[in-house]
């Protein structure tokens, strides 16, 4: 069974530009949640897509969004781009969570590693 | 609010060793998964082992075991016969269960590196 796709891994764009990153979640999951992992602020929940709805969402601007399609793959698009918006964009996909249960295991995508000049 | 404190920034093992790696955890939700990952560097985070709150027993995966002990909100990994491959960043993330939470969202600590000497 595939993993979870990333592309693309690396990125390199200027302040001010925008930018769309793409993942194929396991197939047979229908949850993608979306992190950003810098070395200041760690791994940070940035949302999560579920039957093509944003179920849950962090503290970040707007200018970061997403969407997911009806086969289950998800972009983020990223808009204005900062210095600060350099960072590992991580993707992870699971089966959906039921109400009330803790256990669910999200796997993940190798990453996408966003460069911002 | 939730929160995971990760207290070991690196971490050294003598190859085919035992290492321990904390991890404690701040929620006041009764029903939590707590979860340890490791991330090569490549980048890919890998699932290695779960924990629930209302397990009985304490989480092993191989040579991956999990010491909860839930009054002192910790949930440490142990990786027993440590291997050069071992190598890595390790996070511990926790979710929490409650009813009203439907959505996937994992907090992470900040993380330990673990190097493994030969």
């Amino acid at each position: 069974k595939a993993g979870v796709t990333q592309t693309p891994r690396y990125l390199i764009k200027t302040r001010g530009q925008q930018v769309t990153l793409s993942c194929s979640p396991i197939s047979g999951h229908r949850s993608v949640s979306w992190y950003q992992q810098t070395p200041g602020q760690g791994l940070q929940f940035l949302f999560e897509y579920f039957s093509e709805t944003q179920r849950n969402k962090g503290n970040f601007p707007g200018r970061f969004s997403g969407r997911q399609f009806s086969n289950s793959r998800s972009e983020m698009n990223v808009s204005t781009l900062e210095l600060g918006d350099s960072a590992l964009y991580l993707c992870a996909s699971s089966l959906p969570l039921m109400g009330g249960i803790a256990k669910n295991i999200q796997y993940f995508g190798a990453g996408t590693r966003l460069s911002v000049l | 609010a939730q929160k995971i404190t990760q207290t070991q920034p690196g971490m050294f093992v003598q190859e085919k060793e035992a290492v321990t790696l904390d991890c404690t955890y701040d929620t006041s939700d009764p029903s939590y998964g707590l979860f340890w990952y490791k991330q090569p560097s490549s980048g890919e985070m890998i699932f290695l082992i779960y924990q629930g709150s209302y397990d009985q027993q304490n989480a092993t995966e191989g040579r991956y075991s999990l010491n909860f002990q839930k009054a002192r909100k910790s949930a440490n990994l142990v990786i027993s016969a440590s291997q050069l491959g071992d190598s890595a960043m390790y996070f511990c993330a926790m979710r929490e269960g409650g009813i009203y939470n439907q959505g996937g969202k994992l907090i992470f600590g900040q993380g330990t590196e673990l190097s493994v000497k030969p």
